[in-house]
């Protein structure tokens, strides 16, 4: 149980170019899932919370315009990268938790995006 | 400002030793400490604990919590290969549910 998919996996693409990360909850509901990136050999920033049909919350110093977070459904977040640039290349990993009081929050594979 | 931190940063040794990884926190409104594996993706989770003193285990993995000390350890026993990666603590905040990761310590395992 508690599996979340992240696609794609990979993403490679031109600067200027928008990309859109989708997380799924494939086995139970999510009301919260969280957007986190992680730069080589650093640890998770989180970079905002992504709750089910309200808007996200985002932490200090992430441009909400640049990143916007769109959580439509209690299974599906999506992230979507704005006028990608070279800087916004990273791993972007997605995590959701149940909606019982204490639960951990389980993480999707995550995305490499590359911007050339 | 809500921290972790986590020692060593890097451990290297041989098949079959005992290690111990340590975690400290200082976590406003601390619900739950957390323990995750992350290997080449993301990170899979080991445990969650949020009692002191009561030893979670799983395999040869076990990880208990001092409210005390504000601190946790993860053991493993008998380390295999594929013990190796990077283990990563988080301290679980109350309401928000947000997570506040350590830097991770970086575990080798050597045939």
């Amino acid at each position: 149980g508690a599996v979340v998919s992240q696609h794609p996996s990979r993403v490679i693409c031109k600067s200027g170019t928008s990309v859109k990360i989708e997380c799924r909850s494939l086995d139970f509901q999510a009301t919260t899932m969280f957007w986190y990136r992680q730069f080589p050999k650093q640890s998770l920033m989180l970079m905002a919370t992504s709750n089910e049909g309200s808007k996200a919350t985002y932490e200090q110093g992430v441009e909400k315009d640049k990143f916007l977070i769109n959580h439509a459904s209690l299974t599906l977040s999506t992230l979507t990268v704005t006028s990608a640039h070279p800087e916004d290349s990273s791993f972007y990993i997605c995590s959701a938790r149940g909606n019982r009081a204490v639960q951990p929050q389980h993480f999707g594979d995550g995305t490499r995006l590359s911007i050339l | 400002e809500d921290k972790v931190v986590q020692s060593p940063l890097s451990l290297v040794v041989h098949e079959g030793d005992t290690v111990t990884l340590n975690c400290s926190y200082e976590v406003t409104n601390f619900r739950s400490l957390l323990w995750y594996k992350q290997e080449k993706k993301a990170p899979t989770f080991l445990f969650m604990l949020t009692s002191s003193g009561i030893e979670k285990k799983s395999g040869r993995l076990s990880s208990i919590l001092d409210k005390k000390e504000l601190s946790s350890i993860l053991n493993i026993t008998a380390t295999q290969t594929g013990d190796s990666a990077i283990y990563l603590c988080a301290g679980g905040i109350q309401g928000a549910q947000k997570l506040v990761f350590g830097q991770g310590t970086r575990l080798t395992i050597n045939p």
